[in-house]
């Protein structure tokens, strides 16, 4: 079935470092993908989205793009701040319309 | 502000007694979902509906139940049949079903047995 892997945590880097979050893909067809942010003791936010291959999604500084070649979506940030450091899901929706979701990985930004 | 609420935040039960988790949106939205998150397990899709008094089975419906007889409201059940409840409850919507369209989240429930 469809599934997501992403680079396992904590990934802890220092302020104005630059960020990858590795996501691969395995899904039938053509899956739309997604990558979603918590903050501590919240629900998940949408943070970018790509729905066919070679685009890119962006939102604040984080970009992402869909690479059908590799199935890969990773997540980048050219200069992260303390006030990133949330867990990031990677997600796709397949043929079964289900969002399907990564482990999800945790960035810590230190001062 | 339209969103979705989730309540409460924080929920302690005693082993054996069933509990209901609240979950209502004002996005006007026909699909709500249920989602369980466990520690580096992510999120597990419990129960959805598609549209008022329908709903399916996720991946990990055993011990759950759900109903859903106002758009607005989708409140979701964990039953004492439930083994292993303690967990992050997180009910999200969105205006279909379909892969284009964005799930917006809730706050969460964090629901512990003891």
């Amino acid at each position: 079935g469809d599934s997501v892997t992403q680079m396992e945590g904590p990934v802890t880097l220092s302020e104005e470092a630059f960020l990858t979050i590795n996501c691969t893909y395995t899904a039938t067809g053509y899956p739309s993908l997604f990558w979603y942010v918590q903050y501590p003791g919240e629900g998940l936010q949408l943070l970018l989205k790509a729905t066919k291959a070679d685009d890119k999604g962006s939102n604040k500084g984080f970009e992402a793009t869909y690479r059908k070649e590799t199935t890969s979506f990773h997540l980048e940030k050219g200069s992260v701040q303390v006030s990133d450091s949330a867990v990031y899901f990677c997600a796709l929706t397949g043929a079964t319309n289900k969002l399907i979701f990564g482990t999800g990985t945790l960035l810590a930004v230190q001062p | 502000d339209g969103g979705i609420t989730q309540s409460p935040k924080y929920l302690f039960r005693k082993e054996g007694q069933n509990v209901t988790l609240s979950c209502e949106q004002n996005l006007n939205h026909d699909a709500m979902y249920w989602y369980r998150q466990d520690p580096g397990q992510g999120l597990r899709l419990i129960y959805y509906s598609q549209i008022v008094n329908d709903f399916q089975k996720g991946d990990i419906a055993e011990g759950y139940s759900v109903s859903r007889e106002k758009k607005e409201s989708f409140p979701l059940t964990v039953t004492s049949a439930q083994k292993n409840p303690t967990a992050f409850y997180l009910c999200a919507s969105s205006m279909g079903q379909g892969g284009y369209n964005e799930q917006f989240f809730g706050p969460g429930t964090r629901l512990t047995v003891l």
